[in-house]
């Protein structure tokens, strides 16, 4: 195992609900990500946190809310979501992120349906 | 079009045999980065390799790096049915201020089959 959990490890979600991904890291590290993964699209980065900070927004939706609370911690909100928001949800964490790049660990990922 | 590209997009080859697989790249970056992700799978670091480096290697893999051409390759010698998975490389840009800040862009990837 990575050190990287994330929970649940499939959804499946209505376009009006209200959903939440977790992801916890177990490694010490200071930054946490956010990737999508979609079929024949290549990973696609929605945030980073440093040291629970917010340094990363890649032009993602509201709809997507992430929250770090604490450097272990970190999760994506959902809520009014579209049927192409189904893809695989990555969480990865890396050392300080800004001091120079060490490797990402990446949990398993949240497998999301949205009907 | 991608700041990394895998080249084969797939590749198929028996237990025993070596395989390669390439990663071009548009702009000058700090590092490259392979993963491999088994299917539905998050991915697992393989190896990073800096960009005043040339060579790396680890067990079974060695990736090269050559800035001039702005590519990198991942060799896996004596393969096995195990080493099926999908392979990405990741490059880390400098920022403005010449230091990162933890981006990674990921190509496509390269789907490699060993077959028993």
């Amino acid at each position: 195992e990575t050190g990287v959990t994330q929970t649940p490890r499939h959804l499946v979600m209505g376009m009006t609900n209200k959903k939440s991904l977790k992801c916890e890291q177990h490694l010490g590290h200071n930054a946490m990500y956010w990737y999508k993964q979609s079929a024949k699209k290549p990973l696609e980065l929605m945030f980073v946190y440093n040291f629970k900070e917010q340094t990363e927004n890649n032009s993602v939706p509201s709809r997507f809310s992430p929250e770090c609370p604490n450097s272990s911690h970190l999760f994506l909100h959902l809520h009014t979501l579209q049927p192409e928001d189904s893809a695989l949800y990555l969480c990865a964490s890396s050392q300080d992120g800004r001091v120079g790049l060490k490797e990402q660990f990446f949990g398993p990922g949240t497998r999301l349906t949205v009907l | 079009s991608q700041q990394g590209e895998e080249d084969p997009q797939a590749l198929s080859i028996q237990e025993g045999e070596n395989a390669t697989m390439n990663c071009s790249y548009k702009t000058s970056i700090n590092n490259l980065q392979w993963y491999r992700q088994n299917s539905g799978r998050g991915l697992v670091h393989l190896i990073l390799i800096r960009s005043n480096e040339r060579e790396k290697h680890s067990g079974r893999l060695r990736v090269t790096l050559d800035t001039s051409k702005k590519s990198s390759s991942l060799l896996i010698t004596a393969s096995r049915a195990a080493d099926t998975a999908s392979y990405f490389c990741a490059t880390n840009l400098p920022n403005a201020g010449g230091t990162s800040y933890g981006k990674l862009t990921f190509g496509q990837g390269t789907i490699l089959t060993v077959h028993p």
